[in-house]
């Protein structure tokens, strides 16, 4: 079953401001985890988060975890057009510590 | 570039073919994984392998066959695919142990077309 949701699915910005993306899911995790995907290319993990964690930075990236409101946010600031790409949230959970649950996917636009 | 190589990057095949993918990690890891991510669906967990073993089989058709000799290597053995199949097929890998989790490195796909 779908564990990760991203929200928005998609979402267009001018080079410069912030990107925030949302991923909820339902069950209890062991950590969760963000990849980036640009189009028809392999992922790249960006960050993980573990369930005893609330928040975690990363250059430009700054996650947070709410585990009482099952929901983590992605920021990236001052986004770039290279920044371009799809954003997946997984995580691990249900007693399993290496089967990732992916979202759909945010769809990020940076204009130049 | 991250470790994780895939061949071949694109396949065309038609419904009564039988091909391979491969997929070869530089990375040391003993984890590896296949993914089909289709259009407008989450990324599907295919297969996993811990140590060379399939520890998940995630209720794939049997006409998608897997095989690791390795820790290194992992081969996806495709035969009589359905148009449905066509996707982009993911490998990736990771290291791998108990009570802790581990980012995942994949490999850049096959894009497969059945036709």
């Amino acid at each position: 079953s779908q564990q990760g949701e991203e929200d928005p699915q998609a979402l267009s910005i001018q080079e410069g401001e912030n990107a925030t993306m949302n991923c909820s899911y339902k069950t209890s995790i062991n950590n969760l985890q963000w990849y980036r995907q640009n189009s028809g290319r392999g992922l790249v993990h960006l960050i993980l988060i573990r369930s005893n964690e609330r928040e975690k930075h990363s250059g430009r990236l700054r996650v947070t975890l709410d585990t009482s409101k099952k929901s983590s946010s992605l920021l990236i600031t001052a986004s770039r057009a290279a920044d371009t790409a799809s954003y997946f949230c997984a995580t691990t959970g249900g007693g399993s510590n290496y089967k990732l649950t992916f979202g759909k996917g945010t769809l990020l636009t940076v204009n130049p | 570039e991250t470790g994780v190589t895939q061949t071949p990057r694109h396949l065309v095949m038609g419904m009564t073919n039988k091909k391979s993918l491969k997929c070869e990690q530089h990375l040391g890891h003993n984890a590896m994984y296949w993914y089909k991510q289709s259009a407008k669906k989450p990324l599907e967990l295919m297969f996993v392998y811990n140590f060379k073993e399939q520890t998940e089989n995630n209720s794939v058709p049997s006409r998608f066959s897997p095989e690791c000799p390795n820790s290194s290597h992992l081969f996806l053995h495709l035969h009589t695919l359905q148009p449905e199949d066509s996707a982009l097929y993911l490998c990736a890998s990771s290291q791998s142990g108990t009570g802790a989790s581990y980012e995942q490195y994949f490999g850049p796909g096959t894009r497969l077309t059945v036709t």
